[in-house]
């Protein structure tokens, strides 16, 4: 049973555009969400992350949108850079006695074309 | 530091093998986490330790497999009598206290592993 589930395997954008990538949870325990990214080769490096209570959180080019309602987040870049060209993953984690624990999506392949 | 490191990169082992895996977090890091992840999926929770006591092992890790993390240091991953479906790539992570905020962990970059 995927908990969260990243229903785009990949995604390819035109450097300078905006790069969305979208994320699902049904898991209503879950109060932290993370972003991960993964060059091959190389273990996830985290990225941006947002709490529940919260419905945007910002870094430099990296936005995340939360939407608890539909259980729905998104992760904007902008604008898209080559370098950005990796695998992200969705991740999130429960309050409670579970709060070291993440739970993964599948991840999606973004390529950014120069 | 030099983040978290693992050991070796890639092991390539004949089915009914033993093996091991090593794991150095972040000297200062108290918690430590086992991930496996296999082709096409995300990352999946294995173990955890804070300090030395491994506080959660998930139905994924069958009896075949033990971890262990002596003087809340290091931490090592045996596989007994391997797979070819134990094939996959192992990760480590550590962090602080999760209390610390959303940064999540340091991941290390895995060692990969190859039943043959």
């Amino acid at each position: 049973d995927q908990q969260v589930k990243q229903n785009s395997p990949s995604l390819s954008v035109q450097e300078g555009r905006i790069s969305i990538l979208n994320c699902d949870y049904t898991n209503s325990m879950f109060d932290y969400f993370l972003w991960y990214k993964k060059y091959p080769a190389e273990g996830p490096t985290f990225l941006i992350s947002i709490s529940s209570i919260k419905d945007k959180n910002e870094d430099g080019r990296f936005t995340v949108f939360l939407n608890k309602s539909a259980k729905h987040l998104s992760l904007h870049i902008v604008p898209s850079q080559p370098g950005d060209s990796a695998v992200y993953f969705c991740a999130a984690k429960s309050g409670g006695g579970s709060n070291y624990k993440l739970t993964f999506g599948k991840g999606t392949l973004l390529t950014v074309n120069p | 530091d030099t983040g978290v490191s693992q050991n070796p990169r890639h092991k390539i082992t004949k089915r009914g093998q033993n093996v091991t895996f090593r794991c150095d977090p972040i000297s200062e890091h108290n918690r430590l986490y086992w991930y496996r992840q296999t082709l096409g999926q995300g990352p999946e929770f294995l173990t955890y330790f804070q300090n030395e006591a491994q506080l959660e092992k998930s139905r994924l890790l069958s009896d075949r497999f033990s971890a262990e993390r002596p003087k809340g240091s290091f931490s090592t991953l045996e596989i007994q009598r391997t797979e070819q479906g134990d094939s996959a790539m192992y990760l480590c992570a550590s962090s602080l206290s999760a209390a610390a905020g959303g940064t999540g962990y340091t991941f290390g970059s895995g060692t990969r592993l190859t039943v043959v």
